[in-house]
């Protein structure tokens, strides 16, 4: 089991938005930036946001993270077949001294 | 161009050892924290271990699950990371990636298994 809470799947049509949450608590996502991963299939993952709301130069803007308290979310607007993937966040937690992934979401595109 | 490049992986019995490496260009090393990362066959992504940069003195911090049979060290001469995994279990089997935590550049990864 997981340390950040991820659902494990969405699914969106193209075009459409679609929204995977991440929770945690007040000695991870509460106190630490939260990053963003995607791994396409058969390939190594990917930032995609950085310090919560942060986008690596060539990720395009469809992608948005944000944080509140001791959750964090990524929104994928504009919804792509390329898009479809498993999503990872990620964050620093200091009552384990570890880093925590959530256990990934799988995004479908229908 | 960052780069990581990962080394070293193969096929090892229960209770034995291996070393990967994680070659690494494009960026200056001792700048940067690089974690290990694994993923287990059709699992998602674990958390291994972390070694700070440079100003953290290299500090190293492990997960739980490995505490005690890893160990991360660098060689800045080759700007080059490595793993040394000890009294391997099944459950070590995985792919393994070097990255960087905090910025963008992971590895292709190196696969590990641990089987009789």
């Amino acid at each position: 089991q997981s340390v950040l809470t991820q659902p494990p799947s969405e699914s969106g049509t193209p075009g459409q938005r679609v929204t995977i949450s991440c929770s945690g608590s007040s000695s991870s996502v509460g106190s630490y930036d939260v990053y963003w991963y995607q791994q396409l299939p058969g390939t190594a993952p990917k930032l995609l946001i950085y310090r919560n709301n942060q986008r690596p130069s060539g990720v395009p803007d469809r992608f948005s993270g944000s944080k509140s308290g001791a959750s964090a979310s990524l929104d994928i607007s504009g919804l792509r077949s390329e898009d479809e993937a498993d999503y990872y966040c990620a964050a620093w937690d200091h009552s384990l001294s570890a880093r925590v992934f959530g256990g990934g979401t799988k995004l479908t595109v229908l | 161009e960052v780069q990581l490049v990962e080394s070293g992986g193969g096929l090892v019995q229960p209770g034995g050892s291996l070393r990967l490496s994680c070659a690494t260009s494009g960026f200056i090393f001792s700048d940067h924290y690089i974690d290990w990362v694994r993923q287990a066959p059709g699992k998602g992504l674990e958390w291994v271990g972390r070694s700070r940069n440079k100003t953290k003195s290299y500090t190293t911090d492990y997960a739980a699950s490995v505490k005690g049979r890893f160990t991360i060290s660098r060689d800045a001469s080759k700007n080059s990371l490595y793993l040394q995994m000890n009294s391997l279990k099944s459950e070590d089997t995985a792919v393994y990636y070097c990255a960087r935590p905090m910025s963008d550049g992971w590895g292709q990864g190196t696969l590990v298994t641990v089987s009789s």
